[in-house]
């Protein structure tokens, strides 16, 4: 039973580019939540999504933006590259009825130049 | 606003000492989970425990256990006998209420690195 998984692994971007991350829930999973997790600091919430709607959102600007699918699987963009959007973004899943246990994938590595 | 404090930055033990993390939270609601999550050097965090603000119960996991005290808003973590393979960073973790069947975003701290040295 494959968990969440993310792609790309890792990627280089430059600045003011765009990029599009990519996360497949858990099997049974209906709900997709991305994290931002700067070097040294804990996870940060960017975004949750159910339905195929946004349903919770932090504290990130309109660059960062969000989809889900038929399928449930998510996608994360974010527009205009900062050098401070490098992060490994994680991409977590749950079921509604999970109570409340968020399943994570191993992260795409976001470096920005 | 919901915080979680993690103070020990770093913490390095020989291996089969015990260790405990320690966390710190705050929050205004009355009704909340905690949790803690590792995070190996290949990323992925997993699950350890979660625990609700009703629940003040210590809990025993084999070498795992978490002492939780709502009157200090500490929930702390507590390895026994560590081993080598414990080395990860370790984050606590708070979320508010669970409403509407949905899982609630995560406040988390800024982690604890723990090497466990042989």
């Amino acid at each position: 039973d494959a968990g969440v998984t993310q792609s790309p692994t890792h990627l280089i971007k430059t600045r003011g580019q765009q990029v599009t991350l990519r996360c497949s829930p858990k099997s049974g999973h209906d709900t997709v939540s991305w994290y931002q997790q700067a070097l040294g600091q804990g996870p940060q919430f960017i975004f949750q999504y159910y339905e195929e709607e946004e349903r919770q959102r932090g504290n990130f600007p309109d660059r960062f933006s969000g989809h889900q699918f038929p399928n449930y699987s998510s996608e994360l963009n974010v527009n205009a590259l900062l050098l401070g959007d490098s992060a490994l973004y994680l991409c977590a899943s749950s079921s509604r009825t999970g109570a409340n246990v968020l399943t994570f994938g191993a992260g795409s590595r976001l470096t920005v130049l | 606003a919901q915080k979680v404090t993690q103070a020990q930055t770093e913490i390095s033990v020989v291996e089969k000492e015990d260790v405990t993390l320690d966390c710190v939270y705050e929050t205004r609601d009355t009704t909340y989970y905690l949790f803690w999550y590792k995070q190996p050097p290949s990323g992925e965090l997993v699950f350890l425990i979660r625990r609700n603000s009703f629940d003040e119960q210590n809990e025993i996991s084999g070498r795992y256990s978490w002492n939780f005290q709502k009157s200090t808003s500490s929930f702390n973590f507590t390895i026994t006998a560590s081993q080598v393979v414990d080395s990860a960073v370790y984050f606590c973790a708070l979320s508010e209420e669970i409403s509407s069947g949905s899982a609630r975003q995560l406040t988390f701290g800024s982690g604890t690195q723990l090497t466990v040295l042989p």
